[in-house]
């Protein structure tokens, strides 16, 4: 969106490569993970979501990948297009139901 | 289409003044969030409501206020207590409380700058 980005971590991507967005996450007993992607001036769209008890989960040209014991997400964007240029946001939920969003990773995807 | 829509877009504020940006669903979801988002950190939580007639404080709610008359409805009040009130405001909802899945839907975001 036009208010984050100023001070993002970037990742750099040429069309039709294969990208890589990571996250480290902070609470060892989160259960739940989700990925979002916010374009420019819009509001963030659920992307791909994964339980504690799976360390792997494939959608459409997505995948993410959840590493319990470092803490770590990513999310991995197959053949990646113009149109994924975003900032993307990965968010654990707390044993309490409570959603703890990460700082974002902006995408720019180059011809 | 069922969705979320937030307004204003834009708002622009003098300061002293209190204002109030408008959150509508049509998803029939129960749940219903505001959230701040500042360059360079994740969004924050304001305020919730998992029911109408009921909301909850969230990790920064000084300053604002917030109803739920209606299950379709949470507006969100940036009174003249909020020192920093400049930011971009999204709404969001979900089916119940994020207690199943977590996922939240959210409306396009309101940018408030106060002049």
């Amino acid at each position: 969106g036009e208010n984050v980005g100023l001070h993002l971590p970037t990742l750099s991507v040429q069309e039709g490569d294969n990208s890589i967005i990571n996250c480290a996450y902070s609470n060892s007993a989160s259960d739940y993970f989700i990925w979002y992607k916010q374009e420019s001036g819009k509001g963030p769209q659920f992307i791909i979501d994964i339980r504690s008890n799976m360390d792997k989960r494939q959608g459409q040209r997505v995948t993410v990948l959840l590493n319990k014991t470092v803490k770590h997400l990513s999310l991995q964007i197959a053949a990646t297009q113009p149109g994924d240029s975003a900032v993307y946001f990965c968010a654990e939920k707390l044993a309490t139901d409570k959603l703890i969003f990460g700082t974002g990773t902006r995408l720019q995807v180059f011809p | 289409d069922g969705g979320i829509t937030q307004s204003p877009k834009y708002l622009f504020r003098k300061e002293g003044q209190n204002v109030t940006l408008s959150c509508e669903q049509n998803l029939n979801h129960d749940a219903m969030y505001w959230y701040r988002q500042d360059p360079g950190q994740g969004l924050r939580l304001i305020y919730y409501s998992q029911i109408v007639n009921d909301f909850q404080k969230g990790d920064i709610a000084e300053g604002y206020s917030v109803s739920r008359e209606k299950k379709e409805s949470f507006p969100l009040t940036v009174t003249s207590a909020q020192k920093n009130p400049t930011a971009f405001y999204l709404c969001a909802s979900s089916i119940s409380g994020a207690r199943r899945t977590g996922e939240l839907f959210f409306g396009e975001g309101s940018r408030l700058t106060v002049l």
